[in-house]
């Protein structure tokens, strides 16, 4: 089945510095790829929507400053938390589609557990 | 505003029973929908993806669909305790072309010894 790699797992970093976060598609394609962040005790909310080879497409309210998509080939995309702040401390969980078949439901990586102080 | 709506629990059933898990969606042109188990500090994982209306059967777990009534649930047969979880349930918003998932806020099963 479709998998999908994400480093690293957790992370802690001191509040003002940057982070990042990579997704890799381990064994097929992606050209499209999903950010998603999740606070405690709720659901999954997305963040972005990353395009091989374009801009990422923003949810409203997620500031595309702060958090920027890479995604420059079609197996890696990676999520940048720029001048983090502990208020951006949340669980960061991308997801990736193998559209080679219609059997597979969109993979999620094992996630980022991001921790700012 | 697309939603998807779950009772948040938690669901307590014993072991050995019958887990019904309920999910109802607002866009009446969604396409796909998908069961994900998602563990405490653990990513989700895949159980059930349905799309046609209807029954869907894989080991101890049934998806069932109703577009007309808009509504999608999970059967668990059997529940063991490394059943408990919380299950999300994920709409395909079809029409953005990307394909994005839409998820409820997910119910917390307890299956007890």
């Amino acid at each position: 089945g479709a998998v999908v790699s994400q480093h690293p797992s957790w992370v802690i970093c001191k509040s003002g510095t940057s982070v990042k976060i990579e997704c890799r598609s381990l064994d097929f394609q992606a050209t499209t790829m999903f950010w998603y962040r999740q606070f405690p005790k709720q659901s999954l909310m997305l963040m972005a929507t990353s395009n091989e080879g374009s801009k990422a497409t923003y949810e409203q309210g997620v500031e595309k400053d702060k958090f920027l998509i890479n995604h420059a080939s079609l197996t890696l995309s990676t999520l940048t938390v720029t001048s983090a702040h502990p208020e951006d401390s949340s669980f960061y969980i991308c997801s990736a589609r193998d559209r080679g078949t219609e059997d597979y439901g969109y993979t999620f990586g094992s996630g980022t557990r991001l921790t700012v102080v | 505003q697309k939603e998807v709506e779950q009772n948040s629990g938690p669901l307590s059933v014993p072991e050995g029973a019958i887990a019904s898990l309920n999910c109802t969606y607002s866009d009446r042109g969604s396409q796909s929908f998908f069961w994900y188990r998602q563990y405490s500090g653990k990513s989700p994982e895949l159980i059930m993806f349905i799309y046609s209306n209807g029954d869907k059967e894989d080991g101890r777990f049934t998806a069932q669909l109703n577009k007309a009534s808009q509504y999608v649930s999970l059967l668990i047969r059997d529940s063991q305790p490394s059943d408990s979880a919380t299950y999300l349930c994920a709409v395909s918003e079809e029409n953005t072309g990307f394909q994005k998932l839409v998820f409820g806020t997910g119910t917390r099963l307890l299956v007890s010894p």
